[in-house]
């Protein structure tokens, strides 16, 4: 299966520490978004990159929040000092960006985050 | 600010029932509109998408129907089978835009019993 990878599939932790998620795109997809999906509601945009240039913060984005994709391949989502308000999915989508193309995203299933 | 709304939040149809999920957006900005389809445990798939030069797209037993001057788009699934049972979730891009990132409606679990 060749589709979005994310892991770990669950993370619980303790508030105050550090986590980081890794998402694993559709190999050839330049473009890699990171979403937020609370319990109940629709995916929260994050955040996206266009090979490795981060290009747009969304404000849910706090300075406890950061990511990258050091080599336009991969991307990791680290959370600082995390706060119980932190749990919820984090979801990771790839496309292809250009003119012509459509503009489906592919979705990983998620990482789970439970901050205790 | 929500920008895509959804109903209704949940929605019980009986096996080859008609199931209607609607969707309401503000930003006349957006131009491309689809449907995700959501499994327990699962990211969110793409079910189909419908761009505002239309008022109807069809795809098996799935259809969203478009009206751009009332900034509403709904989807219709036709033959309701209990494998069908998921939340739905509509959205909406603005392909013109450089993020080009979806915005999501709050989703619609569908249950369809046997």
């Amino acid at each position: 299966d060749t589709g979005v990878s994310q892991n770990p599939r669950h993370k619980i932790t303790k508030r105050g520490q550090n986590v980081t998620f890794r998402c694993d795109p559709i190999s050839e997809h330049n473009r890699l978004y990171w979403y937020r999906q609370t319990l109940g509601q629709g995916p929260e945009f994050l955040t996206y990159f266009q090979n490795e240039a981060q290009l747009e913060k969304s404000r849910l984005l706090s300075d406890r929040f950061s990511a990258e994709r050091p080599k336009g391949s991969f991307s990791t989502l680290e959370i600082q000092r995390t706060e119980q308000g932190d749990s919820a999915m984090y979801l990771c989508a790839s496309t292809v960006y250009g003119t012509g193309v459509s503009a489906e995203q592919f979705f990983g299933p998620g990482t789970r985050l439970t901050v205790l | 600010q929500q920008q895509v709304k959804q109903s209704p939040q949940s929605l019980i149809v009986q096996k080859g029932g008609i199931s209607i999920i609607n969707c309401a957006y503000e930003n006349t900005a957006f131009d491309y509109f689809p449907w995700y389809q959501q499994f327990p445990g699962k990211g969110p798939a793409l079910l189909i998408a419908i761009r505002p030069d239309v008022s109807e797209k069809k795809e098996g037993r799935f259809t969203i129907s478009f009206n751009k001057s009332a900034k509403q788009f709904s989807l219709h699934i036709m033959d309701s089978q209990p494998g069908d049972s998921a939340t739905y979730f509509c959205a909406a891009s603005n392909r013109g835009g450089s993020a080009r990132q979806l915005t999501f409606g709050s989703g619609t679990q569908l249950t369809v019993l046997p």
